[in-house]
C-alpha cells in the first residue's frame, strides 16, 4: 500500500536547520509530486511547497520562500525539506503528502493531495 | 494574502446532517481552485476526504460529499456518527500554489 515514512523528532536551536525526510513505498516515486504542509502547535494547516521528482522542479509559498528548500533522491525514493534560519514560531509538526494529479478520458483534470506522512515534530528553542 | 476561510465551529446531533463552506478572498470559488477536504482528529496526521470538489478518496465514507455552494465550496456530512467530531480543513489552489482554510471544529452533540 502506498506509504510516506517521515523522519524522527529534531530538537534545533535559533538560528540553525533543520532537514526532514519522507521516505515514499507502494507507488512509482517520480510519477506523483510530494507536498509539505506545516502545523503548529494548536494552529491550522500550511501549505509550504513540494517536488515533483520526475522533473525536480519545485514550487514554494511565498511566506516560506528563501527559507525552505525541497529536494528528492529518486534512489531511494524519499524527499527532503529543509528550513532553515530557524525561530521558536518555526516549531511545529510538518507532514509530506503526496499529490494527486491526473486527467480523465474526457480531458478533466483532477488535483489534490492523498495520503499523508506520520508527521514529524521540530521543536526550536534555546 | 490570501485567505481562505471556514466557519470555526459547529454542532450537530448525531444522525444529523451539517454543512461546512470553504470561502475565499479573492471571490467565487469554482472548480477551477479544486478544492481538498481533509479531517483531523487530535493527535493524528490529516486525512484525506474528498478532491477536486466532489471526488471520494477510495477510503471515503459515503456520508461525506463536496459540493459547490453560493459562491464557496462545501463539505456535506449527512447522518453523522460520533466519530466524525473532528477539525475539517479545506484547501483551495490559486495556480500552482495551495492555500488551506482556517478550519472548522464540528461537535457531535
Amino acid at each position: 500500500q502506498v506509504q510516506l515514512v517521515q523522519s524522527g523528532a529534531e530538537v534545533k536551536k535559533p538560528g540553525s536547520s533543520v532537514k526532514v525526510s519522507c521516505k515514499a513505498s507502494g507507488y512509482t516515486f517520480s510519477n506523483y509530486a510530494i507536498r509539505w504542509v506545516r502545523q503548529a502547535p494548536g494552529q491550522g494547516l500550511e501549505w509550504m511547497g513540494g517536488i515533483i521528482p520526475l522533473f525536480g522542479t519545485t514550487n514554494y509559498a511565498e511566506k516560506f520562500q528563501g527559507r525552505v528548500t525541497i529536494t528528492a533522491d529518486r534512489s531511494t525514493s524519499t524527499v527532503y525539506m529543509e528550513l532553515s534560519s530557524l525561530r521558536s514560531q518555526d516549531t511545529a509538526v510538518f507532514y509530506c503528502v503526496r499529490d494527486l494529479d491526473y486527467i480523465d478520458t474526457s480531458g478533466s483534470r483532477y488535483y489534490g493531495m492523498d495520503v499523508w506522512g506520520q508527521g514529524t515534530t521540530v521543536t526550536v528553542f534555546s | 494574502q490570501t485567505v481562505v476561510t471556514q466557519e470555526p465551529s459547529l454542532t450537530v446531533s448525531p444522525g444529523g446532517t451539517v454543512t461546512l463552506t470553504c470561502a475565499s478572498s479573492t471571490g467565487e470559488v469554482t472548480s477551477g481552485y479544486y478544492p481538498n477536504w481533509f479531517q483531523q482528529k487530535p493527535g493524528q496526521a490529516p486525512r484525506a476526504l474528498i478532491y477536486s470538489t466532489s471526488n471520494k478518496h477510495s477510503w471515503t465514507p459515503a456520508r461525506f460529499s463536496g459540493s459547490l455552494l453560493g459562491g464557496k465550496a462545501a463539505l456535506t456530512l449527512s447522518d453523522v456518527q460520533p466519530e466524525d467530531e473532528a477539525e475539517y480543513y479545506c484547501l483551495l489552489y490559486y495556480g500552482a500554489v495551495g492555500v488551506f482554510g482556517t478550519g472548522t471544529k464540528v461537535t457531535v452533540l
